[in-house]
């Protein structure tokens, strides 16, 4: 049973530039959310998609957007990088039931490197 | 506003030993859950154990039990017989259950298991 699925495992971006992260989910679960883990810090909420939309927002600017598919897998972009951008985004899956997410389980995350 | 606090930067512990990694949270909130998650080197948030608020008996998975004080507002993680895969990083993290998606985490606690 495969877990959560996260690509690229590395990444290094200019200052400005755009980049997309993907996230596959668990099998079974419909529900994605990500977060940014800054060095030495905990993980921070950015935001959570469910049914294709987004359903609940951390304190992130608009410079971070998602998109979830038909087959659940999800998106994250940062347009406009900065050098604070720099970190490692988690994405976890979960199953929503009665609009409550349940067993969420996280991907081992992309390490985005802005120089 | 959700908080988590972990005081604990860093533990050495001897192999077998036991080991508690202390966790306090603040909310106003009646019902909530606490989580515990464990990340290796990889990156990977890996799910050790889960109390709800309204749980009467302090949740146990394997070596892992959630000291849960309430009133206190703490939720310490007991791990027993400790291994030296047992070294990572432990974060503590809290969601409110009712329309709130997001899990907020604290900034961790870097075990090291000495042989």
């Amino acid at each position: 049973d495969a877990g959560v699925t996260q690509s690229p495992t590395h990444l290094i971006k200019t200052r400005g530039q755009q980049v997309t992260l993907r996230c596959s989910p668990k099998s079974g679960h419909d529900t994605v959310s990500w977060y940014q883990q800054a060095l030495g810090q905990g993980p921070q909420f950015i935001f959570q998609y469910y049914e294709e939309e987004e359903r609940q927002r951390g304190n992130f600017p608009d410079r971070f957007s998602g998109h979830q598919f038909p087959n659940y897998s999800s998106e994250l972009n940062v347009n406009a990088l900065l050098l604070g951008d720099s970190a490692l985004y988690l994405c976890a899956s979960s199953l929503a039931r009665q609009g409550v997410s349940y067993g969420y389980t996280f991907g081992s995350g992309t390490r985005l490197t802005v120089v | 506003a959700q908080k988590i606090t972990q005081t604990q930067p860093g533990m050495f512990v001897q192999e077998k030993e036991a080991v508690t990694l202390d966790c306090t949270y603040d909310t106003s909130d009646q019902s909530y859950g606490l989580f515990w998650y464990k990340q290796p080197s990889s990156g990977e948030m890996i799910f050790l154990i889960y109390q709800g608020s309204y749980d009467e008996q302090n949740a146990t998975e394997g070596r892992y039990s959630l000291n849960f004080q309430k009133a206190r507002k703490s939720a310490n993680l007991v791990i027993s017989a400790s291994q030296l895969g047992d070294s990572a990083m432990y974060f503590c993290a809290m969601r409110e259950n009712f329309g709130n998606e997001k899990l907020t985490f604290g900034t961790g606690t870097r075990l090291t298991i000495i042989p």
